[in-house]
């Protein structure tokens, strides 16, 4: 039972510098939701999915992109790094309006 | 727009105390209530909910909350703490916020210390 997968699990980005967080799920779920997570600050949205090909921003979209081609795959893309993209990102799946399930998480450090 | 509240962000117990964990949500429409439990380095996970129905819901590891629409609350509650019990715990909701489109929430979430 793989439930939602993310990559990589750490990594260290220069300012600046661009990248693809990953994350799959295989339990056919239609909603997808990428979170930030900083201490003190609980979860917070940056972009959720209802379905392949509709995307949709949260709170904190700034500086994110995303796609969703499949009902499987989500990426998170970062472009031009900065510092206060530092943060553990948290991916998401749920059924409508149901519990969600989480993957492990990606520390992301931007330097 | 809902929003999540957890009062208090680190709350400390001894082993064997009652463990009550205060969530209150702000919804125009009944939402669905989540609590999940975060251990250090580790994902979230799913400690119980409430949909519709029983407003007295039971979670994994002894874990429990009651739904109170009159005070828009949602209290996790353990009646004896375990040294395991010792996380983040996390109160979500999720509002019907227009189409097909539902959001979840997170409070900013309250720490669990058990001391022995």
């Amino acid at each position: 039972n793989a439930g939602v997968t993310q990559t990589p699990k750490f990594r260290i980005l220069k300012i600046g510098q661009s990248m693809t967080l990953q994350c799959a799920q295989d339990m056919n779920h239609n909603y997808m939701y990428w979170y930030r997570q900083d201490p003190g600050m609980g979860l917070k949205l940056i972009y959720y999915s209802v379905g392949a090909g509709i995307t949709d921003k949260g709170e904190v979209p700034n500086g994110y992109n995303v796609s969703r081609s499949t009902t499987e795959d989500f990426p998170l893309r970062l472009e031009l790094a900065a510092p206060s993209q530092t943060s553990v990102y948290f991916c998401a799946s749920s059924r409508m309006n149901t519990e969600a399930f989480f993957g492990q998480g990606t520390r992301l450090t931007v330097v | 727009a809902q929003s999540v509240t957890q009062l208090g962000s680190h709350v400390s117990v001894s082993e064997g105390a009652l463990v009550l964990l205060r969530c209150n949500y702000s919804s125009s429409v009944p939402p669905y209530l989540f609590w999940y439990v975060q251990y250090p380095n580790q994902g979230l996970q799913l400690l119980l909910k409430y949909t519709t129905g029983a407003t007295l819901v039971k979670g994994i590891n002894g874990f429990e909350a009651e739904f109170k629409k009159s005070e828009t609350s949602f209290h996790l509650t353990k009646p004896s703490a375990h040294m395991s019990d010792a996380a983040e715990y996390f109160c979500a909701v999720s509002v019907y916020s227009g189409g097909s489109n539902y959001k979840l929430t997170f409070g900013k979430g309250t720490l669990l210390t058990v001391n022995p």
